[in-house]
C-alpha cells in the first residue's frame, strides 16, 4: 500500500524560510495537499493540489510537487506560523502523512 | 458562507456503536459539486480518513476501518452522519467531517470537530 511520510518536526528562525517535506514513491504524479493545525484547531487548507493557495491563504506559502518529494514552502516565517503541518494524497484511499510540528525560533 | 457542525455523545463503552451527525449550512449536501468526509485524530496523533460520501450516495472507506463504518446522508435535513460499530478505546479520537470537491480532492472545509471518548 501506498505511504507518505514526513519528517517529526522543522525548526526555522524567525523571517527565514521554512521548508516541509512529504515523501512518498513517484508523488510527483498525485496531487498533494496541505493543512496547517493549530493546538485545539481543526485543519486549515493551506495548498491543495500541489500549488495552489485557497482563499485568503498568504503567498508567502507555496508548494511544489516533484519526483519522490512534495515540498510545502513558506517564506518570512512568522511565530503565527507555528503549528502540525499534513499532507495528504489520494492512492485508492484518502492518504495523510504522519505530520510536522512547525517551531518558530 | 459554508459551516459544518458535528455533534453526538461523547462519552461511549467498548462495543458500543458510535454515531455522529455532521450538520451542513450555507450549502445543499445534494449539489452534485461536493463529497463529504470523515476523519479522526487520535489525541496527540496525526490525521486519518474513515470515508466519504458523495452527491449520488457513493460511498469510499478507509480498507481498515470499511467492515466498521456507513456513511449516510439526510438530505430532508442537510446532514451528514457516520457510525462506527463495536468501539474500542483504539476509536478515541476528535472526529471532523469534511467537504471535498471529489473523492482524490483535498478537504476546503472542516468543522470544528468533536471529542469521543471509548472507556468503561
Amino acid at each position: 500500500s501506498y505511504e507518505v511520510t514526513q519528517a517529526l518536526s522543522v525548526s526555522v528562525a524567525l523571517g527565514q524560510t521554512a521548508r516541509i517535506t512529504c515523501g512518498g514513491n513517484n508523488i510527483g504524479s498525485k496531487n498533494v495537499h496541505w493543512y496547517q493545525q493549530k493546538p485545539g484547531q481543526a485543519p486549515l487548507m493551506v495548498i491543495y493540489r500541489d500549488n495552489n493557495r485557497p482563499s485568503g491563504i498568504p503567498e508567502r506559502i507555496s508548494g511544489s510537487n516533484s519526483g519522490n518529494m512534495a515540498t510545502l514552502t513558506i517564506s518570512r516565517a512568522q511565530v503565527g506560523d507555528q503549528g502540525d503541518y499534513y499532507c495528504q494524497v489520494w492512492d485508492t484511499t484518502v492518504l495523510f502523512g504522519g505530520g510536522t510540528k512547525l517551531t518558530v525560533l | 458562507q459554508l459551516q459544518l457542525q458535528e455533534s453526538g455523545p461523547g462519552l461511549l463503552k467498548p462495543s458500543e456503536t458510535l454515531s455522529l451527525t455532521c450538520t451542513v449550512s450555507g450549502v445543499s449536501i445534494s449539489s452534485t459539486d461536493y463529497y463529504w468526509g470523515w476523519i479522526r485524530q487520535p489525541p496527540g496523533k496525526g490525521l486519518s480518513w474513515i470515508g466519504s460520501i458523495d452527491y449520488s450516495g457513493s460511498t469510499y472507506f478507509n480498507p481498515s476501518l470499511k467492515s466498521r463504518v456507513t456513511v449516510s446522508v439526510d438530505t430532508s435535513k442537510n446532514q451528514v452522519s457516520l457510525k462506527l460499530s463495536s468501539v474500542t478505546a483504539a476509536d478515541t479520537a476528535v472526529y471532523y467531517c469534511a467537504r471535498h470537491d471529489e473523492a482524490a480532492e483535498g478537504f476546503h472545509h472542516w468543522g470544528q470537530g468533536t471529542l469521543v471518548t471509548v472507556s468503561s
